[in-house]
């Protein structure tokens, strides 16, 4: 695709409830990042996957959140018993070879409102 | 603890105003580091920089890194509404995670 793409655009659940949010890469981009970017807040790093080697898991705020990457592309973030402060924009980008180049191109995020 | 600090916080100008945005940073392994305009939801990429004092332009935006006082600046010439937006910026690391840090941004509004 032309671009990182994100699924869903919105999502709204209740507290406790299990959520799965979807990221398609570049094509041929081998690094994927999530970010989470609460109101008034940065962009705050959770995950990170390069190619084949073992994620680095050092953002991720909680036991409540995984992600994986299956066949080098699609990365799926899901947060478990969700609680009120996960409200937050989730984003994904990836990057064509990382190491080589620090440019992630971001995709448009997911607004995961939990109530 | 790595740290990217932007100002001001927020901004508004007329349209035609030049603006200067700042970003300086205390982070350790220092790789390179990026500006993101961010209008509703996907920060877009503006500019990479790793060296100092070559500045970077692309049309009415341009930045410039100082890498001794740990600090860059974007400028916009004549500007116009459609700039309005959260200008972002991160600064991305060496070593084996690529991830980037961020700063809070700064909102840019620009009046007609």
């Amino acid at each position: 695709g032309a671009g990182v793409s994100q699924s869903p655009s919105n999502k709204v659940t209740e507290k406790g409830k299990d959520v799965e949010l979807r990221c398609d890469p570049i094509s041929g981009h081998t690094a994927l990042y999530w970010y989470r970017q609460s109101l008034g807040q940065g962009l705050e790093f959770l995950i990170y996957f390069q190619g084949n080697s073992a994620p680095d898991k050092s953002g991720l705020p909680s036991d409540r959140f995984s992600a994986e990457r299956t066949g080098g592309s699609v990365s799926t973030l899901t947060i478990q018993r969700t609680q009120q402060e996960d409200s937050a924009v989730y984003l994904c980008a990836s990057s064509l070879v990382a190491g080589k180049t620090d440019t992630q191109y971001f995709g448009p995020g997911t607004r995961l409102t939990v109530l | 603890e790595d740290k990217v600090v932007q100002s001001p916080l927020s901004l508004v100008v007329h349209e035609g105003d030049t603006v200067t945005l700042n970003c300086s940073y205390e982070v350790t392994n220092f790789r390179s580091l990026l500006w993101y305009k961010q209008e509703k939801k996907a920060p877009t990429f503006l500019f990479m920089l790793t060296s100092s004092g070559i500045e970077k332009k692309s049309g009415r935006l341009s930045s410039i890194l100082d890498k001794k006082e740990l600090f860059s600046i974007l400028n916009i010439t004549a500007t116009q509404t459609g700039d309005s937006a959260v200008y972002l910026c991160a600064v991305g690391k060496s070593g084996a995670t690529n991830k980037l840090i961020f700063g809070t941004g700064t909102l840019l509004a620009v009046q007609p």
